[in-house]
């Protein structure tokens, strides 16, 4: 595997469910983020874990929670979601500056709540 | 609130053309500048960056920067129809925090 991996690619899943997204980065960067992308709006920042330490949470509801265990994987753990929240969800990862490195995105999951 | 302005588009082109992507940015503190390519129903790809106040070139493209107007901009020589895509304008402000802008949807016409 190269570059950053997500999965999985696609997820139908009920207002009732719980599942999660897992993304994988094979660049030994040391910072990852979620991101929703939504029809029509900006890429929007969710969670920045530097080093495992989450160290931005833009004010994302609770039914999200992201987990990093060590500086290669990140997890979005999901829950109660609403339909709202159908959108594609990108992980990226980057290595800290400086200068700031750019940030290089897995191909995403395509999520859709019932 | 920090704003990224880009004109959404469609930008028409033809084949052999130069195409011109313009962003406005409105956080002074912005350090660091990307662009990214991204392909209907694929993810960014990042394409270049810029630090510097001036022009930076490579291959068929060449940011240019400007702080003071806070006006970032991406041409593309000889663009092609491969090169239709929408073009993401990405400031940062410390570390690797970026703000997207919405995208220019870029069209080449063969």
């Amino acid at each position: 595997e190269t570059g950053v991996t997500q999965t999985p690619r696609h997820l139908v899943m009920g207002m009732t469910n719980k599942k999660s997204l897992k993304c994988e980065q094979h660049l030994g960067h040391n910072a990852m983020y979620w991101y929703k992308q939504s029809a029509k709006k900006p890429l929007e920042l969710m969670f920045v874990y530097n080093f495992k330490e989450q160290t931005e949470n833009n004010s994302v509801p609770s039914r999200f929670s992201p987990e990093c265990p060590n500086s290669s994987h990140l997890f979005l753990h999901l829950h109660t979601l609403q339909p709202e929240d159908s959108a594609l969800y990108l992980c990226a990862s980057s290595q800290g500056g400086p200068p700031p490195g750019g940030q290089y995105f897995g191909p995403g999951t395509r999520l859709t709540v019932l | 609130q920090k704003e990224v302005e880009q004109n959404s588009g469609p930008l028409s082109v033809p084949e052999g053309a130069i195409a011109s992507l313009n962003c406005t940015y409105s956080d002074r503190g912005s350090q660091s500048f990307f662009w990214y390519r991204q392909y209907s129903g694929k993810s960014p790809e990042l394409i270049m960056f810029i630090y510097s106040n001036g022009d930076k070139e490579d291959g068929r493209f060449t940011a240019q920067l400007n702080k003071a107007s806070q006006y970032v901009s991406l041409l593309i020589r000889d663009s092609q129809p491969s090169d239709s895509a929408t073009y993401l304008c990405a400031p940062g402000v410390g570390g690797n925090m970026l703000t997207f802008g919405g995208g220019t949807r870029l069209m080449v016409k063969p």
